[in-house]
């Protein structure tokens, strides 16, 4: 099976900190996504990278930037949080893009980040 | 407008009950998903179609291409069964690669 996992199921940070928020998959899978799930706006695109150090906007970028050293590994990165970032972060990952593979993400327990 | 509506937003059966659950979409797309998730946050894939109908279970799941809709059906609907449905659709990004676009969800209350 595959196994996405998460840092954290919950995090309280205060506004202005750097939040570093983890995720770990074990499928060899080449593409990450992260995103945010909000009450009545449903999930976003944050980030995704389809490779190691290969990186792409999502629809929310604003605020965040992302990590990728290892294919394992993507880490979401909050510069200076503050209280509209507070959400469910969900990180996925899935095996290969592209039209002709029609393929499922895999998504993570996700963490409930709040902002004081 | 937003690229994806689902409806209802909210649905309540009674046990045993058939379910309905609709999603529209307004661009073009090279596959639609339909995810489940549960309190607690977990999301699981059900379906991934791109043509037709996908039958596991108790679950079925249908795309009409031309006029851009899917449904997913549950038959004799169970308590278990209660969780958010997502639609999502596959699209192409800017720069070439691929995304989902989702829709808000649809909270389903399956009671005994």
């Amino acid at each position: 099976d595959v196994k996405v996992t998460q840092s954290s199921r919950y995090l309280v940070k205060r506004t202005g900190e750097k939040v570093f928020l983890e995720c770990v998959q074990d499928m060899d899978h080449e593409n990450m996504f992260w995103y945010r799930q909000d009450p009545g706006l449903g999930l976003r695109l944050i980030y995704f990278s389809y490779d190691v150090k290969m990186k792409e906007k999502g629809d929310i970028p604003e605020g965040y930037s992302v990590s990728r050293e290892k294919k394992e590994r993507f880490s979401l990165i909050l510069e200076s949080a503050s209280t509209n970032q507070t959400s469910m972060y969900l990180c996925a990952s899935s095996l290969i893009l592209g039209l002709a593979v029609y393929n499922e993400q895999f998504f993570g327990p996700g963490t409930r980040l709040t902002v004081l | 407008k937003n690229e994806v509506e689902q409806s209802p937003q909210n649905l309540t059966a009674q046990e045993g009950e058939f379910i309905t659950i609709n999603c529209s979409y307004s661009v073009g797309i090279s596959a639609l998903h339909w995810l489940q998730q549960h309190p607690g946050g977990g999301i699981v894939s059900l379906f991934m179609l791109s043509s037709g109908k996908k039958k596991h279970g108790r679950l079925i799941a249908t795309i009409n291409i031309q006029e851009k809709h899917s449904s997913l059906h549950i038959t004799a609907s169970h308590p278990r069964d209660s969780a958010v449905y997502i639609c999502a659709v596959r699209v192409i990004t800017q720069g070439g690669s691929e995304k989902l676009v989702f829709g808000k969800g649809t909270k389903l209350t399956v009671n005994p």
